[in-house]
């Protein structure tokens, strides 16, 4: 299972950013997906799940309204569009899969700096 | 509301055993959980699921010295023959409907 992110950078307040992950090693629209951050010094923060198939999509209370989690089956990819991005916003963003309800694989992750 | 409380920290020797705790708010007793591995400057790594049962799962690679146990609403990763290299920052998780948890993590020190 490989996992890639890309796109995170640095970022006004305010501004947009579109996460992206791309997947290989296993049959990914089998699999329901996560974005995962964390916070410079801080613990592991959950913040979206996209189910196999992209039809049903959840959030975290702290990004709901402002981010959109979304797939792309036949690109083997994954998205996160990020908007009205906050200072709060400002992590290593990780990619990852899910197996029987627990994250099981990992991602390198992308740093989003949200600054002026 | 589903929380996972861990101890911030805790340490050991070289060679020995520690065992890491992860508890569940008590409407939560049937909840397993996933425990994962951060080592410094590096991305999280799964190391396995436990069941509220006691069963557990490991991932790929996993070394038998790491294994998972469960009392109540405690869920344990036990570590034995400690090694440098698992110092490293300890994660659970869990799951309810469309929603995942994390703990606060517990930094653990190989003395």
């Amino acid at each position: 299972v490989q996992l890639e992110e890309s796109g995170g950078g640095l970022v006004q307040p305010g501004g947009s950013l579109r996460l992206s992950c791309a997947a290989s090693g296993f049959t990914f629209d089998d699999y329901a997906m996560h974005w995962v951050r964390q916070p410079p010094g801080k613990g592991l923060q959950w913040v979206s799940l996209i189910t196999w198939d992209g039809g049903d999509t959840n959030y975290a209370e702290s990004v709901s309204g402002r981010f959109t989690i979304s797939r792309d089956n036949s690109k083997n990819s994954l998205f996160l569009q990020m908007n009205s991005l906050r200072p709060e916003d400002s992590a290593i963003y990780y990619c990852a899969k899910e197996d029987d309800s627990i994250i099981a694989d990992w991602g390198q992750g992308t740093l989003v700096t949200v600054s002026s | 509301q589903l929380v996972l409380t861990q101890s911030p920290s805790a340490s050991a020797s070289l060679g020995a055993s520690v065992r890491l705790t992860c508890t569940l708010t008590s409407g939560h007793i049937n909840f397993g959980v996933a425990w994962h591995q951060q080592q410094p400057g590096k991305g999280p790594r799964f190391l396995m699921k436990i069941n509220s049962d006691g069963s557990h799962s490991k991932g790929d690679g996993i070394p038998d010295r790491f294994s998972g146990s469960t009392s109540g609403t405690e869920r344990y990763l036990t570590i034995s023959s400690l090694q440098s290299d698992d110092e490293a920052d300890y994660y659970c998780q869990t799951w309810g409907t469309g929603i995942r948890v994390f703990g606060g993590g517990t930094k653990l020190t190989v003395l």
